[in-house]
């Protein structure tokens, strides 16, 4: 069992390129969420979605946008990257609605130049 | 919202314990999470807390007071692997997770 996986690991864009960072998970949770996570400001959330087929905004949500067309797959995509998306991605999974943990992919580096 | 403080680091030497403060003041509130993330690598879950009182679970333990926004995460018996940083997170009503800028901690040997 993997968990959650993320891909790239690692990424140099130019901006004003459109990339899409994926993540997959195998446990069936119904919760995924997308963060960023950039040195002195902590993990950020960017979008949300409670189950398939629903997606919500966080805390930083501009310049990104979220699909979820199944339970196991949440990519982001940044339509046009700009060097203030150069971060630390992290994609994370939950149970959902009840107290359980959120469980994080090893995260995407991400450079806009 | 939410807003979380944490200490930005921590040293402390191996053997020691050490107890990391966080404080929140938050728009609604369903439960604090504490989580350890090493460099480079993501987060991993370690306690929860949603009712006053003290959690422990091996070397580690967690404290929180709603009515004072308040909870910390004492690790005892420092060991070296456990220099990583300690978020401190809030879950609120939606059950969305609002975290701190996290604390590094570094253990000497």
């Amino acid at each position: 069992i993997a968990g959650i996986t993320q891909a790239p690991t690692s990424q140099i864009l130019a901006a004003g390129r459109r990339m899409t960072l994926r993540c997959t998970q195998d446990m069936r949770h119904n919760a995924m969420y997308w963060y960023r996570q950039d040195l002195g400001l902590g993990l950020r959330l960017i979008h949300y979605s409670n189950t398939a087929g629903t997606t919500g905004k966080g805390e930083v949500p501009d310049g990104y946008s979220v699909s979820r067309a199944n339970t196991d797959d949440f990519p982001l995509t940044l339509a046009s990257a700009v060097p203030s998306q150069t971060s630390v991605y992290f994609c994370a999974s939950s149970e959902g609605d009840s107290y359980n943990e959120q469980f994080f992919g090893p995260g995407t580096r991400l450079t806009v130049l | 919202g939410q807003n979380i403080d944490q200490p930005t680091e921590m040293t402390a030497t191996e053997g020691a314990i050490v107890q990391i403060n966080c404080t929140y003041q938050t728009s609604g509130f369903n439960g604090l999470f504490w989580y350890q993330q090493h460099a480079g690598e993501a987060p991993t879950f370690l306690s929860y807390n949603v009712l006053d009182g003290l959690e422990e679970k091996g070397r580690f333990s967690s404290f929180l007071s709603r009515s004072k926004g308040y909870s910390y995460l004492l690790l005892k018996e420092l060991q070296m692997k456990d220099s990583a940083s300690y978020l401190c997170a809030v879950r609120d009503t939606d059950y969305k997770l609002s975290f701190g800028a996290g604390t590094t901690v570094t253990v000497r040997a």
